[in-house]
């Protein structure tokens, strides 16, 4: 257990749906990643906040929007949904957010877009 | 900007035999080099990583991977394949400081089969 939860576990939802992905950090974690896994892209990096700000932005579709609560919980919402979109999507945390720091992922949210 | 390629994706080994998984890498910068393994239905978890102090790192599991900067390489081995290794393992890049902070660059992973 890496102390890192997701939810939901799993997610089935319609083209064109919105949803929210939640995900509750390491305990004393500032830093909180979210990744896309996909049989075509493979892991790909979507967003990172650090404290509640956000700090670096990577692969993330205009559609998807995220944000780091003041408890540090963070959340990514997905919209307008396609069938592309459907992937597991993984948060992870660190302490820091720099480069060398360990990064601790949770289980993951499977998304089926049907 | 950093990249990673991982040298098969399908590694078969037989249980006692060394296990190798290539990953190489480019990098501007000095990098931050890590090895994850991802068992089915669960998140990744890190076996080890390099951050410019010894080129030989020893992780968990009896896992250790070398890094040879002269190659830009970072392969992961283990001694003797058990059959509870079978999992996909994937070698991921940071780079230190700019604006990419703790961001992974992942390599497309490469699932290891240990055969009894």
């Amino acid at each position: 257990d890496s102390g890192v939860t997701q939810t939901p576990k799993h997610l089935i939802t319609a083209t064109g749906q919105r949803v929210t992905l939640r995900c509750s950090p390491r305990s004393g974690d500032l830093s909180v990643y979210w990744y896309q896994q996909s049989l075509d892209q493979g892991l790909q990096f979507l967003i990172q906040y650090y404290n509640g700000e956000e700090r670096a932005k990577g692969n993330i579709l205009e559609r998807f929007s995220a944000q780091q609560f003041p408890d540090l919980h963070s959340e990514l919402n997905l919209s307008s949904l396609e069938l592309g979109d459907s992937a597991l999507y993984f948060c992870a945390s660190s302490l820091l957010g720099q480069g060398k720091g360990e990064q601790f992922f949770g289980p993951g949210t499977r998304l089926t877009v049907l | 900007a950093q990249s990673v390629t991982q040298l098969g994706s399908h590694v078969s080994v037989s249980e006692g035999a060394l296990v190798l998984l290539r990953c190489n890498y480019s990098s501007s910068v000095p990098p931050y080099l890590f090895w994850y393994v991802q068992y089915p239905n669960q998140g990744l978890q890190l076996l080890l990583k390099y951050t410019s102090a010894a080129t030989l790192v020893k992780g968990i599991n009896g896992f250790e991977a070398e890094f040879k900067k002269s190659e830009t390489s970072f392969h992961l081995t283990k001694p003797s394949a058990h059959m509870s290794d079978a999992a996909e393992y994937f070698c991921a890049v940071s780079a230190p400081g700019g604006t990419s902070y703790g961001k992974l660059t992942f390599g497309q992973g490469t699932i290891l089969t240990v055969h009894p």
